[in-house]
C-alpha cells in the first residue's frame, strides 16, 4: 500500500522564479492538504483540495496556488519566489477533510 | 481561534529513561481532535495517535501512552523506557472538525535520547 509521495525531493530556485511541487495521495484517499514548515517551526496550513476544488485556505498570499487532478493527485505552485519561501513543503492526504492526515516525505525548497 | 503550545523546546534523556512531552491547546469548539506526530531527521511526519474531544480515556500503545485532560486542556505524551530510535521532533496538533479541516501544530519538541 503506497503512502503519500512527493516530488521533487529537493529544489533550488532564485528569487522571482516560479516553482511547482507535486503530490500523490495515499491509496484510497481523496483529499490533499499542503503545509509549509520553516526551519525550527511547526507546519503551517496552506490549503486543502477536495473534488478538484480548494476547500479551505490558510493565511498565505495569492502567490501560492494549487490544483487537484481527477486522480486526486495535487500540485502546489508558488510564483514570484521570495527568500522567505525557503522551507519544507509537506503534502498530506486523507479520506475526507476531517479524517486523519497522513504526510509525505516533503519537498525541501531553497530560494537563493 | 485555535492554538497549540508545546512549552518544551528540547529534551535530552538517557536511554531507558521515561520522558513526557507536554501539549496544551486552546479552542472554543466543543468538538475537536488532537493528534501527535513524530518527525525524524528524514523530515516525514509520522502519525502516532488521534483523539476526539469526547473520549478522555488514556491510551497506551507499547511504550507510548497519552494522557488527555479536558479540564486542563492538555494532551501529554509519555515514552516509557526511551530508546535511541525515539530521537525526533514531536508535534502536537489540533483540528476542530466541522468545516475546519486544517491542522494547527505546536512548535514541536526535539527529543534526544542518548545511549
Amino acid at each position: 500500500d503506497a503512502g503519500v509521495t512527493q516530488s521533487p525531493t529537493h529544489l533550488i530556485k532564485t528569487r522571482g522564479q516560479q516553482v511547482t511541487l507535486r503530490c500523490s495521495p495515499k491509496s484510497g484517499h481523496d483529499t490533499v492538504s499542503w503545509y509549509q514548515q520553516a526551519l525550527g517551526q511547526g507546519p503551517q496550513f496552506i490549503f486543502q483540495y477536495y473534488e478538484e476544488e480548494e476547500r479551505q485556505r490558510g493565511n498565505f498570499p495569492d502567490r501560492f496556488s494549487g490544483h487537484q487532478f481527477p486522480n486526486y493527485s495535487s500540485e502546489l505552485n508558488v510564483n514570484a519566489l521570495l527568500l522567505g519561501d525557503s522551507a519544507l513543503y509537506l503534502c498530506a492526504s486523507s479520506l475526507g477533510g476531517a479524517d486523519t492526515q497522513y504526510f509525505g516525505p516533503g519537498t525541501r525548497l531553497t530560494v537563493l | 481561534a485555535q492554538k497549540v503550545t508545546q512549552a518544551q523546546t528540547e529534551i535530552s534523556v538517557v536511554e531507558k529513561e521515561d520522558v513526557t512531552l507536554d501539549c496544551v491547546y486552546e479552542t472554543r469548539d466543543t468538538t475537536y481532535y488532537l493528534f501527535w506526530y513524530k518527525q525524524p531527521p528524514s523530515g516525514e511526519l509520522v502519525f502516532l495517535i488521534r483523539r476526539n474531544s469526547f473520549d478522555e480515556q488514556n491510551e497506551i500503545s507499547g511504550r507510548y501512552s497519552w494522557n488527555f485532560q479536558k479540564s486542563t486542556s492538555s494532551f501529554n505524551f509519555t515514552i516509557t523506557a526511551s530508546q535511541v530510535v525515539d530521537s525526533a521532533v514531536y508535534f502536537c496538533a489540533l483540528n476542530s472538525g466541522g468545516s475546519n479541516y486544517k491542522l494547527t501544530f505546536g512548535k514541536g519538541t526535539l527529543l534526544t535520547v542518548n545511549p
